[in-house]
């Protein structure tokens, strides 16, 4: 099973600020996945991250609000740009093991933020 | 629409019994069918996988059944414990790889 690590795992944030979540995995992957986790609701897939290309978004989710970099097999950042109140949530970073290919998600410990 | 849907928000129950929770989903036609247990402040963490050619999986006191007709899926927890009380999520392979989660059941379970 992969291990992953985010940072940080909460912040108090400023209205209009940005913030880089970072997300550290113990093993290569070929997809990184990126969801968000609001209030009392279940997840939501913002983008899927490949190491060499661009990251692929889902409705709803533009690059410009939640640039995401992937430079190599084991790590990924997304940024949450321009925040507002409506952004504090837990976004959660996630890695299916190449190796498995049955589709099980491995979830880091998700990086809470409030945005005041 | 496209829509998943978990049985009520909580489900409270007596240690020993069986919990039983419901997932269900039209407009998909899932390759495969996931369960995740939630705890407070973690990240989900997965439990069971059913593919659509299975209807039925068991792993130790949990079992999950997949009918593909009726499109639902349910997780069964016997004896259950308090130790077992969480948020569990269903999530279904919806699109080239990508899981599309349901808004999950609290379980608790009281002694």
């Amino acid at each position: 099973s992969a291990v992953i690590s985010q940072k940080p795992s909460r912040d108090i944030c400023q209205r209009g600020t940005s913030l880089t979540i970072q997300c550290q995995v113990d093993s290569q992957v070929t997809m990184m996945f990126w969801y968000r986790q609001q209030p009392g609701q279940s997840l939501t897939l913002i983008a899927t991250a490949n190491q060499g290309s661009e990251a692929t978004y889902e409705s709803g989710f533009v690059i410009d609000k939640f640039p995401i970099s992937r430079p190599n097999l084991t790590f990924s950042t997304l940024t949450v740009s321009n925040m507002s109140p409506e952004d504090s949530s837990i976004y959660l970073c996630s890695v299916e093991q190449a190796s498995a290919n049955t589709g099980e998600l491995f979830f880091g410990e998700g990086s809470r933020l409030t945005v005041l | 629409s496209q829509k998943i849907e978990q049985n009520s928000e909580a489900l409270n129950i007596q240690e020993g019994k069986t919990a039983t929770l419901t997932c269900n989903y039209t407009n998909y036609s899932p390759a495969y069918l996931q369960w995740y247990r939630q705890d407070p402040g973690r990240g989900p963490v997965f439990l069971l996988l059913i593919r659509e050619n299975e209807k039925e999986k068991r792993k130790e006191r949990l079992k999950v059944t997949f009918d593909t007709t009726l499109k639902q899926s349910l997780f069964h927890i016997t004896a259950s414990q308090p130790a077992d009380s969480a948020t569990y999520l269903c999530a279904l392979d919806t699109n080239a790889g990508k899981s599309t989660f349901g808004d999950g059941t609290t379980l608790t379970v009281k002694p």
